[in-house]
């Protein structure tokens, strides 16, 4: 199994952008065909899908959040990440990486263990 | 956007007994694409069932799912320990959304 793991700022100033890293370990994110993907969870709530990128480099995105997000992926890196601009109080959460493991990209079971992402200034 | 509710909020229940956890979709969710998670405080999400009723690598057969078009179960067999922890149902036909989760609480 793939070892994710998140990194970035743990703190973001409001109308600025979110930028966080899932870097792969135990394996080449080349090898074979897959996706991957950005959840976020606030507190108390359920988690919220944010967006998927395979490894051609399609996207996939929640339509809630199109206009703010970016994923973009650097499999010579091992890497994948996510920008999300114009930040607000509300995109205070903590953020997961994660890859499809079921026979559907939705299907996520491989996750990071999350980073928590406060928005505030 | 399909909107999943779930009930009960909290479920109050013993170490052996079934717990019967519900999803609820705003409008009918097509090709089964509908899966349960489970999660412990300060993990992440763990992927039980998929495509209402198969379980994932791993799960054991307390484990679950049925239902269609708008309504959808997770049973739970014979509660363990290791099973007091927060569920939540996630549609993937029309984007894909989660539930606002169903806690089982040890009674």
């Amino acid at each position: 199994q793939l070892q994710l793991q998140e990194s970035g700022p743990g703190l973001v100033k409001p109308s600025e952008t979110l930028s966080l890293t899932c870097t792969v370990s135990g394996g080449s994110m080349s090898s074979g065909t897959y996706h991957w993907g950005w959840i976020r969870q606030s507190p108390g709530k359920g988690p919220e899908w944010i967006g998927t990128i395979s490894n051609s480099g399609s996207t996939y995105y929640n339509p809630s959040l199109q206009s703010r997000v970016t994923v973009s992926i650097d499999p010579s890196k091992n890497q994948f990440s996510l920008r999300l601009s114009s930040v607000t109080a509300a995109d205070t959460a903590v953020y997961f990486c994660a890859r499809p493991t079921g026979p559907h990209p939705a299907l996520f079971g491989n996750w990071g263990q999350g980073t928590l992402v406060t928005v505030s200034s | 956007e399909i909107v999943l509710t779930q009930s009960p909020g909290t479920l109050s229940l013993s170490p052996g007994e079934r717990a019967t956890l519900s999803c609820r979709a705003s409008q009918t969710v097509t090709s089964s694409y509908l899966a349960w998670y489970q999660q412990k405080p300060g993990q992440a999400p763990r992927l039980l069932i998929y495509g209402i009723s198969n379980r994932a690598t791993g799960i054991p057969d307390r484990f679950s799912g049925s239902g269609s078009g708008t309504d959808f179960t997770l049973t739970i067999n014979r509660l363990e320990p290791e099973d007091f922890a927060v569920y939540y149902c996630q549609q993937y036909a029309d984007s894909w959304t989660f539930g606002q989760g169903t806690k089982v609480e040890i009674k």
